[in-house]
């Protein structure tokens, strides 16, 4: 079956400017939830969606926000970049809510100037 | 609270054992496993509940020392395709509100 797609799989912005990523779930899985990965700080927890609703969010600033649709897909959005926001941002799908098997997409690559 | 992974990185002969530990200064509920190759997603490997029950595949094992709140993970006879970066990723004991609290990784290299 097909896997957990992330899109766009890189892309350059600007400071100040905003952006959008997207995830599509296995199909069948509900939860979805996004991390960052930095060379620094590793894995990072942003927030987590099951139907429909953000079931957690990390300790992130509110210029981090997402949301899922009915299909289960979800998208975050990072507004007013910072240089720091350049990370891989991961969406990872899974059947229930909360922490279980989790199946990573490849990640989008964001990087900031 | 990071967990904290040790070692930071290894390097191995193929066949040759390895261990990874992970300690977190926090009760925990679980301890998940993941490996992530080099420009790929990070791929499940196993998850460790609080009362011992076990869950994973492939030829690696795991113990979970609910009292020191330490999981190790084993890698026994390793094979080429075991290189990578190991994460272990944490939930606390009140439950995954915050998520999979993730280490920083310890990266292991086979050689033939």
């Amino acid at each position: 079956k097909a896997g957990v797609t992330q899109t766009p799989r890189y892309l350059i912005k600007t400071r100040g400017q905003q952006v959008t990523l997207s995830c599509s779930p296995i199909s069948g899985h509900r939860s979805v939830s996004w991390y960052q990965q930095t060379p620094g700080q590793g894995l990072q927890f942003l927030f987590e969606y099951f139907s429909e609703t953000q079931r957690n969010k990390g300790n992130f600033p509110g210029r981090f926000s997402g949301r899922q649709f009915s299909n289960s897909r979800s998208e975050m959005n990072v507004s007013t970049l910072e240089l720091g926001d350049s990370a891989l941002y991961l969406c990872a799908s899974s059947l229930q809510e909360g922490p279980g098997e989790l199946f990573f997409g490849e990640g989008s690559r964001l990087t900031v100037l | 609270q990071q967990p904290v992974q040790s070692p930071q990185a290894v390097i191995l002969r193929e066949g040759e054992d390895a261990v990874i530990n992970c300690s977190s200064s926090k009760a925990l509920y679980s301890v998940h496993w993941y490996r992530q190759k080099h420009g790929e997603a990070p791929v499940f490997l196993m998850i460790l509940l609080k009362g011992g029950e076990q869950k994973g595949h492939e030829k690696i094992s795991a113990s979970f020392n609910e009292k020191k709140q330490q999981s190790s993970l084993y890698l026994t006879a390793s094979q080429l395709s075991y290189s990578g970066t190991y994460f272990c990723g944490t939930e606390g004991s009140g439950g995954g509100a915050d998520g999979l609290t993730f280490g920083k990784g310890t990266h292991l290299i086979i050689q033939p």
